[in-house]
């Protein structure tokens, strides 16, 4: 699997956009850029993914970049339930094993 | 959408005796499971890939008779976690992958366990 490399914390005010950045910069061809986001003490939460169009579902908004190097994970209106860790990842499917990076821990602050 | 579900919750026991958890498919079936380990403040540690009707797959430095995997359906794997200790008090949280192939991984709520 690429190795992927985000920030290790940021704020966000509450109702704002918070933008989560992920260098990716050795993804292959065939691997999607994943996001979950893991909420203190629970298990981790699928948010988006994508290979190279940008995606948009009802939890978030992921761009990625034409070369395919960096993505971003767009939260349009943070709210203080946003508060946990996100985790960029990069692989083939879904079969494949998930290899967890540090994440950002994001905090929405009231 | 899929749900895992894990039992128990939370588990305290005494250290030397051994310690089981369930990870379960809902409502689909996976022939792949994965089993990971977080320690407080610390990202999600792979331990290994449970293999429905065969062995389990473990990363390295992960000890396989320490942490027994059983995956003897297509909707059930177990870890067993032998003799434990206190050093093996962890946050261990399971996942299976969507049948489709592409999308998500559906993961566990975990198993909160502290070794006395």
């Amino acid at each position: 699997d690429a190795k992927t490399t985000q920030p290790p914390s940021m704020d966000c005010a509450e109702g704002r956009a918070a933008n989560l950045p992920c260098n990716h910069s050795t993804i292959s061809g065939n691997e999607y850029v994943y996001w979950y986001r893991q909420i203190h003490s629970q298990g981790p939460q699928y948010i988006i993914h994508g290979l190279k169009n940008n995606e948009t579902n009802e939890m978030a908004s992921l761009i990625i970049t034409e070369d395919r190097k960096s993505s971003t994970l767009i939260l349009p209106h943070a709210t203080l339930r946003d508060t946990a860790v996100y985790y960029c990842i990069v692989r083939g499917t879904s079969y494949d094993k998930v290899i967890f990076g540090p994440g950002t821990s994001l905090s929405v602050i009231p | 959408g899929a749900v895992v579900s894990q039992h128990p919750s939370w588990v305290i026991c005494k250290s030397g005796t051994s310690v089981k958890i369930e990870c379960r498919s809902l409502d689909f079936q996976a022939t792949t499971m994965f089993w990971y380990r977080q320690f407080p403040k610390q990202s999600l540690m792979l331990m290994a890939t449970s293999n429905e009707g065969s062995k389990a797959t473990y990363e390295q430095g992960v000890e396989k008779d320490k942490f027994l995997i059983n995956h003897a359906s297509l909707t059930l794997s177990t870890l067993t976690v032998t003799s434990a200790h206190p050093e093996d008090s962890s946050f261990y949280i399971c996942s299976a992958p969507s049948p489709s192939g592409v999308d998500e991984q559906f993961f566990g709520p975990g198993t909160r366990l502290t070794v006395l």
